[in-house]
């Protein structure tokens, strides 16, 4: 059963680079039928779809955050990562690593595993 | 890209049928049939309930069931039980400058 995991500090300064990691098990991330993805959440507040890479290292972003994230790929130990730069309070959030699918040549937005999700807060 | 609109509240009794609606653009959900619904309980991950509009994932329950008409998908769950009460949020592939975009998300109540 395919199982993910997030990992990384739960508190970031303000203007300093946030760094997760999702570890996968049960399952190889090198594969042409999923991409992987982060989702965040902050407290309170609805979903918001940060990016995606596959395992080959294409990436998607959402436009509002592309200029402060990198999403990275690491077959060898099945990680992916999510860096996000300058934080500041509002990137405080809970951020879930998810898996979804890609058919032909379009990501599907069928998020089907997730891990448990990881709070992070962003404090001086 | 701003949210999709959804409800903020929807509430039902048991045994009703209630339906959640999902408002986008012709650039989302009225251009493509790649809508997606996910159900999140208080503290816990979301969960795929519905993918491409009207398919149901294995394990799901044939009480939830989605569709779309134009710019609008709509996601209803019948013989409401007390476990559905949940957030429950539509998700929609998309031509603009993003690749996905997420509703802004329908607390359901069981009455």
């Amino acid at each position: 059963q395919l199982q993910l995991q997030e990992s990384g500090p739960g508190l970031v300064k303000p203007s300093e680079t946030l760094s997760l990691t999702c570890t996968v098990s049960g399952g190889s991330i090198s594969t042409s039928y999923y991409y992987w993805g982060w989702i965040r959440q902050p407290p309170g507040k609805g979903l918001e779809w940060i990016g995606s890479i596959s395992y080959s290292g294409r990436t998607y972003y959402n436009p509002s955050l592309k200029s402060r994230v990198t999403i990275s790929a690491d077959t060898s130990n099945n990680q992916f990562s999510l860096k996000l730069s300058s934080v500041t309070a509002a990137d405080t959030a809970v951020y879930y690593c998810a898996r979804h699918r890609i058919v032909g040549a379009t990501p599907r937005p069928w998020f089907d595993a997730w891990g448990l999700g990881t709070l992070v807060t962003v404090s001086s | 890209q701003s949210a999709m609109t959804q409800p903020a509240s929807v509430s039902g009794s048991p045994g009703q049928s209630i339906t959640i609606s999902c408002t986008g653009t012709s650039s989302d959900v009225g251009g493509y049939n790649y809508v997606s619904w996910y159900q999140q309980h208080p503290g816990k991950a979301p969960k795929l309930m519905i993918y491409d509009v009207t398919n149901r994932p294995s394990g799901v329950s044939n009480r939830f069931s989605g569709s779309k008409s134009g710019n609008t998908a709509s996601l209803t769950i019948s013989g409401l039980q007390a476990e559905d009460e949940a957030d429950y949020y539509c998700c929609s592939y998309t031509s603009s400058s993003s690749l996905f975009v997420f509703g802004s998300g329908t607390k359901v109540t069981v009455l």
